[in-house]
């Protein structure tokens, strides 16, 4: 069973500092990882992905990838209340063949002003 | 324009009946999917089409049918209704040719079976 854990939150920050998300995967063989965030009753969008050891940065977002420890994170940085939103990670399993994508059931942050 | 489309965006139907759920996508993607959300449960894969001739069951199939009429569109049917297939329901697309295939998702279908 290949499965991609989240903690559901609610994560709660205050606005202008540091939010971490994290998740875990259970499947050594994948591939590429995304961030998706989704606002109440809105469809999933986009944030980033990353497929590499490291840190991936596109502006206030950085994600990060630990394969050895079957982890990837997304930081935000200088938070907002535009960014309460739930944080959905997913994971390509390339290497399994044609696999849909894996989701997390998703993180709830919500950021106080 | 909305890349990927659905319709309806909201439908209220009756315990029994049948419906259908259509998306559409101008992406060019040769990949859909079809998700259903429910509150505390996050998204789960209902079918999937990797090309007009495969059709995959996901981890939530019966109750459910789709038709992939041709690469732009998949059809999500509920046969006979029933009030625990409320929720709300999601398409997205791929492209396999794509290294990280991203998925792209549609508007939503918000569902209410009584």
């Amino acid at each position: 069973q290949k499965e991609v854990e989240q903690n559901s939150g609610p994560l709660s920050v205050p606005e202008g500092a540091i939010a971490s998300l994290n998740c875990t995967y259970s499947d050594r063989g994948s591939q590429s990882f995304f961030w998706y965030r989704q606002y109440s009753g809105k469809s999933p969008e986009l944030i980033m992905f990353i497929y590499s050891n490291g840190d991936k940065e596109d502006g206030r977002f950085t994600a990060q990838l630990n394969k050895a420890s079957q982890y990837v994170s997304l930081l935000i940085r200088d938070s907002q209340p535009s960014d309460s939103a739930t944080y959905l990670c997913a994971v390509n399993i390339r290497n399994s063949g044609n696999t849909p994508l894996v989701f997390g059931k998703g993180t709830r942050l919500s950021v106080i002003a | 324009d909305a890349d990927v489309t659905q319709t309806p965006r909201n439908r209220i139907t009756k315990t029994g009946k049948r419906i259908m759920l259509e998306c559409s996508q101008t992406k060019g993607h040769d990949r859909m999917y079809w998700y259903r959300q429910d509150p505390g449960l996050g998204l789960r894969l209902i079918y999937y089409s990797f090309d007009v001739k495969d059709i995959n069951k996901g981890e939530i199939s019966d109750g459910y049918s789709v038709s992939r009429q041709a690469q732009a569109k998949f059809s999500l049917s509920l046969e006979s209704a029933i009030p625990n297939q409320t929720a709300l329901y999601f398409c997205a697309t791929s492209d396999s040719h794509s290294y990280q295939e991203t998925q792209y998702f549609g508007p939503g279908t918000r569902l209410l079976v009584l």
